[in-house]
């Protein structure tokens, strides 16, 4: 099983500000890698397919880089409502997904 | 517009079973390889099982491998979750979920979730 490690577990910004999230597998991955967004009591929100392609609807301040085994995701300008928890998952044939980093407001 | 519905959520004892269901509509149910992925209250996402858009491949998490048995039916797009011998590690919300790529398995990640329908193994 490839074993997904994000970092940071929290991460406390101010609206405005650039987070940056990164995930970590234990094997390569190639670029089979995608970026969820979830809150309270809803279901998990697509952000970023195949390491940096943004889904449909998604915004620009969204991006997403990385290979191998080496993963970030970056929110350039925090809006309100990107306070939330962010799963990776490498989307292999037997997928799997980080542990979750939550970004709240400081 | 993508909807999915779960159903067939609810309480059972440990060592039974459940069957959850999930209701598919506004795309070409049959083109798409499905998965569903629970989460335990207050945890992070677990992907549970898959099946591709011609039914014959399956995958399964270690967890629930010989217990779960996932399956489609593509004149009712509807995909359906057969758990036997729950154990209370199984209690989680269940989403169904759809790939983001059609006639296509795996890799390829998940583009449209359900609200999940609630398990709860408990004697």
């Amino acid at each position: 099983e490839i074993v997904l490690t994000q970092s940071p577990a929290t991460l406390s910004l101010s609206p405005g500000e650039r987070a940056t999230l990164s995930c970590r597998a234990s094997q390569s991955v190639s670029s089979y890698l995608a970026w969820y967004q979830q809150k309270p009591g809803q279901a998990p929100r697509l952000l970023i397919s195949d390491a940096s392609n943004r889904a449909t609807g998604i915004p620009a301040r969204f991006s997403g880089s990385g290979s191998g085994t080496d993963f970030t995701l970056t929110i350039s300008g925090l809006e309100p409502e990107d306070f939330a928890v962010y799963y990776c998952q490498q989307s292999g044939n037997w997928p799997t997904f980080g542990q979750g980093t939550k970004v709240d407001i400081k | 517009e993508v909807q999915l519905v779960e159903s067939g959520g609810g309480l059972a004892q440990p060592g039974r079973s459940l069957r959850l269901s999930c209701a598919a509509s506004g795309f070409t149910f049959d083109d798409f390889a499905m998965h569903w992925v629970r989460q335990a209250p207050g945890k992070g996402l677990e992907w549970v099982a898959g099946i591709g858009w011609k039914s014959g491949s399956t995958v399964y998490a270690d967890s629930v491998k010989g217990r779960f048995t996932i399956s489609r039916d593509n004149a009712k797009n509807s995909l359906s979750l057969e758990m036997n011998g729950l154990r209370p590690e199984d209690t989680a919300l269940y989403y169904c979920a759809k790939v983001c790529t059609p006639r296509s398995n795996w890799p390829d990640a998940f583009d449209s979730w359900g609200q999940g329908t609630l398990v709860i193994v408990s004697s």
